[in-house]
């Protein structure tokens, strides 16, 4: 969805370094979530956030940060990338109306960590 | 904890066929259901929802069928086009004391035959 954008788009980098991926949106949506895509597995929720004041652990937080600098962005955050964070990332997000809620996905980050 | 699966990995269908997607739910309070679209390179897309209290929702050659007594669902497309092929998820819509939240299944690759 364009409304949804991730930065960068792919990423290699080396085991150790400090990685951020960045989330912007144009929706309007008050709720924005991270979650991470591997082979056979789905998407597992890392982080999310349903307000800029507000930040939620997802069932992999692990090895991640995240930041909600304003209502349309959301970044996370590797401090220290190990290879078994090679994955496909995905942002998303919903609007706060009630309890069903679809979410719109970005075109996701592949990152690499060698 | 709670899961959503689904029975088939691939599915591959002749072009012009229907295509039956299936997917099992664990968690009986879970009260919606989406389906994604994720086609290679791309984000996952909506497709079609369906709250509990429904068992059919149709939509543009789609449709979703809910058993909630066997905790099923399912996604019909109709007359299969090569535009279809991509990977399917099912989500379900929980809500927990840090709101509403989607747990995505593993995925099926639909692979369209010509």
């Amino acid at each position: 969805d364009a409304d949804v954008t991730q930065t960068p788009r792919n990423r290699i980098t080396k085991t150790g370094k400090r990685i951020m991926l960045e989330c912007s949106q144009t929706k309007g949506h008050d709720r924005m979530y991270w979650y991470r895509q591997d082979p056979g597995l789905g998407l597992r929720l890392i982080y999310y956030s349903f307000d800029v004041k507000d930040i939620n652990k997802g069932e992999i937080s692990d090895g991640y940060s995240v930041s909600r600098q304003a209502q349309a962005k959301f970044s996370l955050s590797l401090e220290s990338a190990i290879p078994n964070q090679t994955a496909l990332y995905f942002c998303a997000t919903s609007e706060t109306r009630d309890r069903y809620n679809e979410q719109f996905f970005g075109p996701g980050t592949r990152l690499t960590v060698l | 904890g709670e899961s959503v699966g689904l029975h088939l990995p691939t599915l591959s269908v002749q072009e012009g066929d229907n295509s039956i997607i299936n997917c099992a739910y664990s968690n009986s309070a879970s009260d919606y259901f989406i389906w994604y679209k994720q086609e290679s390179g791309k984000g996952p897309q909506f497709i079609i929802d369906i709250r509990s209290n429904m068992d059919k929702r149709q939509g543009q050659r789609v449709t979703v069928l809910l058993n909630k007594t066997v905790k099923h669902l399912s996604l019909q497309i109709a007359a299969t086009q090569p535009g279809d092929s991509a990977v399917y998820f099912c989500a379900e819509n929980i809500l927990t004391g840090g709101g509403n939240k989607l747990t995505f299944g593993t995925g099926t690759q639909l692979k369209v035959e010509l």
